[in-house]
């Protein structure tokens, strides 16, 4: 079974350029969330979709961030403007439902902006 | 809302000695816990979960946790770790109603040859 796929893993921008990144979650997982993980921090949930609605973006920056699953399978999230404060790994995980599962989660993409 | 704390940022410990990562939580609901590890440059990945029954919980790699209800903590231990344990440690929790997970800061194992 493929795991969750992310891509770039690495990205390096300048301050106020614009930014996306793409998931592709494991085949049939109805749920799919986005991280931010700053250095030294615990991952913090960005936003959470059950198939192709938002279920929950209530930590999500809306001024700038914003991310859609089209058709409830693989999903982008963008950041424009970008601020040097976004510098972190950002993780997608996927699960096959909501309460109660582990969440499988891909490698991640290094950003750095600066 | 519910939240975690992980006691200790990082935990340096001798090769096969024993070792314990702690984690306190808190809810006003009933919740679920996890354990993540993260090796360098990849992702989180599941040592073990409880969601309800037996509150001792066994994982992989040897690990396991007690879930104690009246402490609220959820601590992790291996009787003897190996240098491919080092690694940085998160705790989460989550409760019945949805899936919003909660980190911990995380937990640096440095074990030492």
């Amino acid at each position: 079974e493929a795991g969750v796929a992310q891509s770039p893993r690495y990205k390096i921008i300048e301050k106020r350029q614009s930014v996306a990144f793409w998931c592709n979650p494991i085949s049939g997982h109805a749920t799919l969330y986005w991280y931010q993980q700053i250095l030294g921090q615990g991952p913090k949930l960005l936003i959470q979709f059950q198939n192709n609605g938002v279920v929950d973006d209530s930590q999500l920056p809306k001024d700038r961030f914003s991310a859609e699953r089209l058709k409830g399978v693989d999903s982008t999230l963008k950041i424009q403007p970008a601020k040097l404060e976004d510098s972190a790994v950002y993780l997608c995980a996927s699960s096959p439902g909501t309460s109660g599962y582990e969440q499988y989660f891909g490698p991640g993409t290094r950003l750095t902006v600066t | 809302a519910q939240s975690v704390t992980q006691l200790d940022s990082q935990v340096p410990v001798f090769e096969e000695a024993p070792v314990e990562l702690r984690c306190n939580y808190s809810s006003s609901v009933s919740v679920y816990l996890f354990w993540y590890v993260q090796y360098p440059n990849q992702g989180l990945q599941l040592l073990l979960k409880y969601l309800s029954g037996s509150t001792l919980v066994k994982g992989i790699n040897g690990f396991e946790a007690e879930f104690n209800k009246s402490q609220t903590s959820f601590h992790l231990r291996k009787p003897s770790v190996h240098i491919s344990d080092t690694a940085e440690y998160f705790c989460a929790v989550s409760v019945s109603n949805n899936n919003d997970m909660r980190f911990g800061a995380g937990t640096r194992l440095t074990v030492k040859p």
